[in-house]
């Protein structure tokens, strides 16, 4: 059964850090791209960044470029985000779901999220 | 841009519910996505590639279209069907979300 499990959500003021954790269990994780997507309190969903099977391609949305690094640790089966000069409007809940690569790039899984606030 | 509509819809159980999604730039290779979201829980994959179930997806749910008009069809109305119905487009970069139907169950 493919299980994704994150982790590392809290609160954290603006410009703070923060790193989640997508542990992942149930497939061979070092053969899938993976995403991360997040959906603020009671609004839809915005695609973050996702990362090749291999880790050697990043690609990021426009409002995290430059902020938020995706990376990935196959030996371990998780993925990451970490997040930097983290703004108010990075309020929602993060997941990170899998890829399915044989046409187009769909999520096929889903964790659960994880809630990350940014507020002083 | 994906604009999905309506924004409700309020149906009875045993009733078809047809749920729009137009992109504002035609998607070539109907890379396009349907994900139902229940209260407090993450997205669950329905269709792929415009018209492909996905696994363990029961056969009310169907989608259709090509181009910038796409539809999500469930053919008959259950009660566990209450949720916001999301598409998504997969063609370019990068992959937006369409703002969500509601399904209410009357």
């Amino acid at each position: 059964e493919v299980q994704l499990l994150e982790s590392g959500g809290g609160l954290v003021q603006p410009g703070g850090s923060l790193r989640l954790s997508c542990a992942a269990s149930g497939f061979t994780f070092s053969t899938y791209a993976m995403n991360w997507v997040r959906q603020a309190p009671g609004e839809g969903l915005q695609w973050v960044s996702a990362i090749r099977s291999n880790g050697d391609d990043t690609y990021y949305a426009d409002s995290v470029r430059g902020r938020f690094t995706i990376s990935r640790d196959n030996s371990k089966n998780t993925l990451f985000l970490q997040m930097n000069s983290l703004r108010v409007e990075d309020t929602a809940t993060y997941y990170c779901a899998r890829l399915r690569t044989d046409s187009g790039w769909y999520e096929d899984y889903w964790g659960q999220g994880t809630l990350v606030t940014v507020s002083s | 841009v994906l604009m999905q509509s309506p924004g409700t819809l309020s149906l009875s159980p045993g009733e078809r519910a047809t749920l729009s999604c137009r992109a504002s730039q035609s998607l070539g290779r109907n890379y396009l996505a349907w994900f139902q979201q229940k209260p407090g829980q993450a997205p669950r994959l329905l269709i792929f590639g415009a018209s492909s179930r996905a696994t363990a997806i029961p056969d009310r749910f169907s989608g259709r279209g090509s181009g910038t008009d796409f539809t999500l069809t469930i053919s008959r109305l259950e009660p566990e069907d209450s949720a916001v119905y999301y598409c998504q487009q997969y063609d370019v970069v990068p992959r937006t979300f369409g703002q969500g139907t509601r399904v209410e169950i009357k």
